[in-house]
């Protein structure tokens, strides 16, 4: 059973507009929330974070948002670029430590 | 330029070989970590180490060995006893601060090493 969960496998998105990319969770107990991008035979980059006790991180264009009510969280990236282009996870902590994983959004920014 | 070096990037291996994955880091970080990536899945933990000569399981340890005699480097051995081993690995290394300060650890990643059994 998957404890975080990405439930769009892809999303398309034209260049300067906004990708907003989802994950739900199951565990009351995640407590700090990351994002990675990942390009293709690369590693994954990390992103952005976000603890629980905050709703909102902002980073230049991106973005993220909580809602520990719902287990809901949401990466928005504004303005798009064709360079956003990549596989983004999304990953949960209870310990700092360990984390669990999302199977992962990719996203085509379209020029 | 710190970083983390997987090595093979790619490696082909018979059906009941044992096969050994590097991974170096020059971050001096004390935490390195093993996943894996399949297709559809999020990347699975398969062994991590906080320390030198110390390491523990992850969620999907059958099949697969460590060692962590330097900190600098966490090899992984995937065994014939691994009944699925096509896979993507994933190396990772972190710091332990975030995690002792209230937030987490940021986990640098490798480029990966993709290994196909035949």
């Amino acid at each position: 059973d998957q404890q975080v969960k990405q439930n769009s496998p892809s999303l398309s998105v034209q260049e300067g507009r906004i990708s907003i990319l989802n994950c739900d969770y199951t565990n009351s107990m995640f407590d700090y929330f990351l994002w990675y991008k990942k390009y293709p035979a690369e590693g994954p980059t990390f992103l952005i974070s976000i603890s629980s006790i905050k709703d909102k991180n902002e980073d230049g264009r991106f973005t993220v948002f909580l809602n520990k009510s719902a287990k809901h969280l949401s990466l928005h990236i504004v303005p798009s670029q064709p360079g956003d282009s990549a596989v983004y996870f999304c990953a949960a902590t209870s310990t700092g430590q360990n984390f669990v994983f999302g199977p992962g959004t990719r996203l085509s920014v379209l020029p | 330029d710190g970083g983390i070096t997987q090595s093979p990037k790619y490696l082909f291996r018979k059906e009941g070989q044992n096969v050994t994955l590097s991974c170096e880091q020059n971050l001096n970080h004390d935490a390195m970590y093993w996943y894996r990536q399949d297709p559809g899945q999020g990347l699975r933990l398969i062994y991590y180490s906080q320390i030198v000569n110390d390491f523990q399981k992850g969620d999907i340890a059958e099949g697969y060995s460590v060692s962590r005699e330097k900190k600098e480097s966490f090899p992984l051995t995937v065994t014939s006893a691994q009944k699925n081993p096509t896979a993507f690995y994933l190396c990772a290394s972190s710091t332990l601060q975030g995690a002792l300060l209230g937030g987490a650890n940021v986990l640098t990643f490798g480029a990966g090493s993709r290994l196909t059994v035949l």
